[in-house]
């Protein structure tokens, strides 16, 4: 069974460029998630889709930044403009269910530089 | 609000040497609790889980209990082999309305020499 994929792995631009990061969960999970990681420090939770809907979006940092999961199935994450600030390392993850103890997988990570 | 705090690295340590890494949790209600570990150019892998309180959760040689009584779960293996040599991550699921998002510590670097 495939795991979660993100691409691209890397992604160098320009500050106030565009960029669109993209996420497939493993198949039959409903519940996509997008975190990210900034200069080393936690790993902070960005949103939560659960099928196509937004759960939870508490963690997205202003509205530079758009996630969508259209059909329920891959999901994106734009950013745009980007700030050098939003350089870090974006995680992807799906989970079955998303109550508390089910397991969420992580895909790889993007990894983005903002120059 | 809920948060994670665990010890900071790195950890060096020499090949078959005891390792812990601490970590303790702020939560309201009754989390799960989980160990991830990021190797050198990879994602992030489960390592072990606890659900309740007394749980303990173990996988490939590591180990951690969850002690309600000292929101911790630290994590501890007897014997440390080089390919241990990683970043770990203790988290803490927490929400409402039934659906839950992780909440990360700062990562323990551990690098474990021959």
């Amino acid at each position: 069974e495939a795991g979660v994929t993100q691409f691209p792995s890397h992604s160098v631009i320009e500050k106030g460029q565009t960029v669109t990061l993209r996420c497939d969960p493993i198949s039959g999970h409903d519940n996509l998630y997008w975190y990210r990681r900034v200069m080393g420090k936690e790993i902070k939770f960005l949103l939560h889709f659960v099928k196509e809907s937004k759960q939870d979006e508490s963690g997205m940092p202003n509205n530079r930044f758009l996630a969508e999961r259209t059909g329920g199935t891959y999901s994106t994450l734009k950013v745009q403009p980007a700030e050098l600030e939003d350089s870090g390392v974006y995680f992807c993850a799906s989970s079955l269910q998303g109550f508390s103890a089910d397991t969420q997988y992580f895909g790889p990570g993007t990894r983005l530089t903002v120059l | 609000g809920d948060s994670v705090t665990q010890m900071e690295g790195p950890v060096t340590l020499s090949e078959e040497a005891f390792l812990t890494i601490n970590c303790t949790y702020t939560a309201t209600g009754y989390p799960s609790l989980f160990w991830y570990v990021q190797y050198p150019g990879e994602g992030l892998q489960l390592l072990l889980k606890a659900t309740k309180a007394d749980d303990k959760g173990s996988n490939k040689g590591f180990e951690a209990t969850y002690r309600k009584e000292t929101t911790s779960f630290h994590l501890e293996k007897g014997s440390v082999q080089v390919s241990d040599s990683a970043v770990y991550f203790c988290a803490l699921s927490a929400g409402t309305g039934g659906y839950n998002k992780l909440i990360f510590g700062a990562g323990t670097r551990l690098a474990v020499h021959p």
